[in-house]
């Protein structure tokens, strides 16, 4: 059973439309992550959080924004969707780095 | 400049072969992860090393951390179609996130 849910799983939308991509965690993670990757290519950090009300830019430059109000909860959102946000989205949540990431099983978003 | 490289990028091959994958670095890493991610779903995460020179087995599949902790590998005895997917490395420095390899899509055919 999945510790980490994300959702939608499928999401297509229209250019222009402001969209919330949910993800959540039941393990009490203080660490949480966004990850943007094509299909079957490399994963890139778009945000992470530390713990509730902190909230950074990852290594790939994005037009999406975060928030961390509680521990469970770190929802991604873009204002304005375009095409070149296509792509899957993934969520990941970590007590340690060493421990490593539980991730969510993503969501694809299609921008049409 | 990628941190972590691995090698290859794309491998295929029988059931039954045997085949290793290379993670490499010129940094040092405090520890050394291995997931495995198929289609549509998010990677899992396969094994955690530690230590330098540690070597781990999970079924058919060995892990081994380089003794300067600068390279990890992934070993797989007789391949199956259900090993097939990409496979990451990722590395830790101490520090609050991981950095990821840019993964080994591996395909074994029946």
């Amino acid at each position: 059973e999945a510790d980490i849910y994300q959702t939608p799983r499928y999401l297509v939308i229209g250019t222009g439309k402001k969209i919330t991509l949910e993800c959540s965690q039941t393990m009490g993670h203080d660490k949480m992550y966004w990850y943007q990757q094509d299909p079957g290519m490399e994963l890139h950090l778009i945000h992470y959080s530390y713990g509730v009300n902190s909230t950074e830019k990852g290594d790939l430059s994005s037009e999406s924004t975060v928030s961390r109000i509680r521990t469970e909860h770190f929802p991604l959102t873009l204002e304005s969707a375009r095409p070149s946000h296509t792509s899957q989205y993934l969520c990941a949540s970590s007590v340690a780095v060493n421990y490593g990431y539980t991730f969510g099983s993503g969501t694809r978003l299609t921008v049409v | 400049t990628q941190l972590l490289e691995q090698s290859p990028q794309f491998l295929s091959i029988q059931e039954g072969e045997n085949l290793t994958v290379y993670c490499n670095s010129s940094s040092v890493f405090s520890s050394l992860q291995w997931y495995r991610q198929e289609p549509g779903e998010g990677p899992v995460l396969l094994v955690t090393v530690v230590t330098g020179g540690e070597v781990k087995k999970l079924k058919r599949l060995t892990f081994q951390f380089g003794d300067a902790r600068k390279d990890s590998s992934l070993h797989i005895t007789a391949a199956q179609p259900g090993d097939t997917g990409l496979y990451l490395c990722a590395g830790s420095q101490g520090a609050q996130k991981l950095v990821f390899g840019q993964g080994t899509r591996l395909t074994i055919n029946p």
